[in-house]
């Protein structure tokens, strides 16, 4: 499996949007790009995932590079509630998902 | 999104005795579940691989005795820690695979005393 770099944390003012990125530079042209978030002692919560193209959904979006060696996350209204540490994950569609340190975002009012 | 469900939420055991952790896919049928272990402050790891009908793939030093899983339907599988230790305590997660994405369940916090 590809192996991801994020940064440890990052913050981000309340209401503003928050970038996260995240590099993937060894990712194989089957394998997929999956954000999740973990909002503490809870599990993991799925965000969105993607291929080679930009994704929207109603929680947020995905922006891979053409390339695909990178990827961002977008939060566009960040709210208190969005503090969790968010992992970037690289995997085959159907594969075991293997989780990084993730980055830790801090929303702050 | 899906819905997996975990139960107990959370369970304190003596050292020595067995526990049993039940996870169920609520809204969809999931051939295959995995079965993540967390310890404060550090990432999920993933502990083994649970196929319906057949047996898991544990990952590499996960002790499959000690580690029993089953998955007898499309719904449930259960982990079960045999004679668990204070090591063994930890945040036990689940998760279900629904098409293209893996739903993860709430998590069971286990305390061996």
């Amino acid at each position: 499996d590809a192996k991801t770099t994020q940064p440890p944390s990052m913050d981000c003012a309340e209401g503003r949007a928050a970038n996260l990125p995240c590099n993937h530079s060894t990712i194989s042209g089957n394998e997929y790009v999956y954000w999740y978030r973990q909002i503490h002692s809870q599990g993991p919560q799925y965000i969105i995932h993607g291929l080679k193209n930009n994704e929207t959904n109603e929680m947020a979006s995905l922006i891979i590079t053409e390339d695909r060696k990178s990827s961002t996350l977008i939060l566009p209204h960040a709210t208190l509630r969005d503090t969790a540490v968010y992992y970037c994950i690289v995997d085959k569609q159907g594969g075991k998902l293997i989780f990084g340190q993730g980055t830790e975002l801090s929303v702050k009012p | 999104g899906a819905v997996v469900s975990q139960h107990p939420s959370w369970v304190i055991c003596k050292s020595g005795t067995s526990v049993k952790i039940e996870c169920r896919s609520l809204d969809f049928q999931a051939t295959t579940m995995f079965w993540y272990r967390q310890f404060p402050k550090q990432s999920l790891m993933l502990m083994a691989t649970s196929n319906e009908g057949s047996k898991a793939t544990y990952e590499q030093g996960v002790e499959k005795d000690k580690f029993l899983i089953n998955h007898a339907s499309l719904t449930l599988s259960t982990l079960t820690v045999t004679s668990a230790h204070p090591e063994d305590s930890s945040f036990y997660i689940c998760s279900a695979r629904a098409e293209e994405t893996q739903y993860f369940g709430p998590g069971t916090r286990l305390l061996v005393l």
